[in-house]
């Protein structure tokens, strides 16, 4: 299966900026998706990153708010814009081939804001 | 709307003794079922993914079943040891590209 590699693992950001985070796969992958783990609770997702057009944002979750980029298959961005200490989370990046083949995430990128 | 639940929330056990954490979903039209380990602050790591063509699969003292029908699943651990304490989670497709994921089993092995 595919190995991802997500950076940064962790931050302490400044309300009212931006974070970006990266994935990087080391094989090309048909679907992305970024996902969103609050304190205590199981995954959510925000989106599916597309290659090489706009991402399809879950609801609740906007673009102005979350832009992503997937410019290949191997690689995808998440920017958790404005950020205020609500976007404190683990924020996770996951891949996956073929339906017939589960899904791989990243390490994760622990966000604090404050 | 598929709903997936994971019994118990939360389980201590000592060193050595064999363990079974449930999940359960409530639509039976999956193609695979996946279970994740999650240590705390970190990524998910992928432990078994199994067909929905298959009954079972097995990774070293793991053991995964699937029952399609009824709607379940079990992780049986034998042997536990501290190195597995963490958070399992299962998780099952969804509308295509989605994953729908319990809310975990917080696992404690006491030494």
């Amino acid at each position: 299966s595919a190995v991802i590699s997500q950076k940064p693992s962790r931050d302490i950001c400044q309300r009212g900026t931006s974070l970006t985070i990266q994935c990087q796969v080391d094989s090309q992958v048909t679907m992305m998706f970024w996902y969103r783990q609050q304190p205590g609770q199981s995954l959510t997702l925000i989106a599916t990153a597309n290659q090489g057009s706009e991402a399809t944002y879950e609801s609740g979750f906007v673009i102005d708010k979350f832009p992503i980029s997937r410019p290949n298959l191997t690689f995808s961005t998440l920017t958790v814009s404005n950020m205020s200490p609500e976007d404190s989370s683990i924020y996770l990046c996951s891949a996956r081939g073929n339906s017939n083949y589960g899904y791989t995430f990243g390490s994760g990128t622990r966000l604090t804001v404050v | 709307k598929q709903e997936v639940t994971q019994i118990p929330a939360a389980l201590s056990v000592p060193e050595g003794e064999n363990l079974v954490l449930n999940c359960s979903f409530t639509d039976s039209a999956i193609y695979n079922l996946q279970w994740f380990r999650q240590d705390p602050g970190k990524g998910l790591t992928s432990l078994l993914l199994i067909q929905s063509s298959q009954r079972e699969q097995t990774s070293g003292r793991l053991n995964a079943s699937l029952d399609k029908s009824s709607g379940r699943s079990t992780l049986y651990i034998a042997a536990s040891q501290p190195g597995d304490s963490a958070t399992y989670l299962c998780a099952v497709p969804y509308n295509n590209n989605d994953m729908r994921f319990g809310a975990g089993t917080r696992l404690t092995v006491k030494p």
